[in-house]
């Protein structure tokens, strides 16, 4: 199963909105409203930031919102601040066979607060 | 709040097997839950590795299903991985997590056990 495709790099000002968009095909993103998105900070473990496509978990800020379209996912930022520079992944449920269910991940964005 | 904590070698041989422990506290690993491993290279992306049900049940990534092993050990309250025949491209991070519900949704993440392969 192959990496879902996610820009390397996005940035934005302070209090802007930024877009990052996670392709992948029927089988996955495609296939389901299973996507979720990820926060990482430099040698932290992931944090859930959305999942089922567009639902927060409790204590995530409502700056964060998600979004699918065919293929394609999206995670919009709001408003962004300094503390949401990291790096963010998309993760979708896949089933390549019947017999053969599981997830994948993005290949990752940078988020840089200029 | 659920934790996890993961624990194992540091330093695995190439061709050897790399073996994780994830224990789990303030939370019963016999919930009706899922619980996965996800691994990352150094300076690379996330990987889902395979998953594991409060019953028993498993999954695992098609790339990595020949080599790979979860298991309960539910007198401990913890979950293991095995890894065998590893070579330096298994060096990463390896995490252990809770799933929500259905789906990608991996709530609660354990800090990672970095495991390197090398002689």
């Amino acid at each position: 199963q192959s990496a879902l495709t996610q820009p390397a790099s996005v940035s934005g000002s302070p209090g802007q909105s930024i877009t990052i968009s996670c392709t992948g095909t029927s089988s996955d993103v495609g296939g389901y409203n299973f996507v979720s998105w990820y926060q990482q900070h430099p040698g932290k473990a992931p944090r859930l930031m959305l999942f089922d496509v567009s639902h927060r978990p409790s204590g995530v800020s409502d700056r964060f919102s998600g979004s699918k379209s065919g293929n394609t996912a999206s995670l919009t930022i709001s408003g962004l601040q300094a503390e949401d520079e990291a790096d963010y992944y998309c993760s979708s449920y896949i089933r390549t066979t019947p017999s053969t269910p599981g997830y994948v991940f993005g290949t990752g964005t940078t988020v840089t607060v200029l | 709040q659920v934790q996890l904590q993961e624990s194992g070698p540091g330093l695995v041989k190439p061709s050897g097997t790399l073996s994780l422990t994830c224990a789990v506290s303030n939370g019963s690993i016999t919930s009706d839950n899922w619980w996965i491993w996800v691994r990352q290279p150094p300076d690379k992306g996330l990987e889902w590795i395979g998953e594991i049900f409060h019953v028993g049940a498993t999954n695992y990534n098609p790339s990595l299903k020949s080599r790979v092993s979860i298991s309960l050990d539910k007198s401990n309250n913890q979950f293991s991985l095995t890894l065998t025949s590893v070579t330096a491209a298994d060096t990463a991070v390896y995490y252990c997590a809770r799933v929500l519900g259905i789906g990608p949704n991996f709530e609660y993440w354990g800090q990672g056990a970095l495991v390197t392969v090398s002689s």
